[in-house]
């Protein structure tokens, strides 16, 4: 079965560069969830679109915007990076806003040196 | 605020041993618990519980919510070392649409 799908799956960048992750989601999925984790930590939420409208907004920094297309892919886009948004960045995908099952993506882990 | 609590946070067995897993919550307006597996990659489904009471089962696998005292089990059943991952549950609810709020995870090892 077709899975989310991310990219790239590492990066590396330098402080106060940019960085766009990609996520594509689950055929026939309408929601996109962005996690962020950092190391020995739980997921963190940072936000999330269904029907490509922003639906929720977690702790995402200033630095970081986000939008999903009309093919229901969404990019984080993270700007000024610091050494602190090194992590693993994680896209799920459902369907239905909320009311079904979130299956994750395999993450893209970001290191700012 | 959404609150989610794992325990133990690790846990040390031996192949064929059973465990069970818990995870207490606070949410208001509660929609789902998740049940989560992570091997050093994304976390993979296990379940998801919206009704008290109902047990969910996949093989060697079941978990189990109890919406009165908010809280949730994962048992399994002759681990396994592929069973060896973090444990991670998680809670929708409150104003949110779905973002979920994880606990601190149970770290599980299953010696052979």
């Amino acid at each position: 079965a077709a899975g989310v799908i991310q990219s790239p799956r590492h990066l590396i960048k330098e402080k106060r560069e940019t960085a766009t992750l990609k996520c594509y989601p689950i055929p026939r999925h309408d929601t996109v969830y962005w996690y962020q984790q950092g190391p020995g930590q739980d997921p963190q939420f940072l936000i999330s679109f269904y029907e490509k409208m922003q639906s929720d907004k977690g702790s995402i920094p200033d630095r970081f915007s986000a939008q999903q297309f009309s093919d229901y892919h969404s990019e984080l886009n993270m700007s000024s990076l610091e050494l602190g948004d090194s992590a693993l960045y994680f896209c799920a995908s459902s369907w239905g806003e909320g009311y079904n099952e979130q299956f994750f993506g395999p993450g893209t882990r970001l290191t700012v040196l | 605020e959404d609150k989610v609590v794992q325990s133990p946070l690790s846990l040390v067995v031996h192949e064929g041993d059973t465990v069970t897993l818990n995870c207490s919550y606070e949410v208001t307006n509660f929609r789902s618990l998740l049940w989560y597996k992570q091997e050093k990659k994304a976390p993979t489904f296990l379940f998801m519980l919206t009704s008290s009471g109902i047990e969910k089962k996949s093989g060697r696998l079941s978990s189990i919510l109890d919406k009165k005292e908010l809280f949730s089990i994962l048992n399994i059943t002759a681990t396994q070392t592929g069973d060896s991952a973090v444990y991670l549950c998680a809670v929708s609810g409150g104003t949110s649409y779905g973002k979920l709020t994880f606990g601190q995870g149970t770290i599980l090892t299953v010696h052979p």
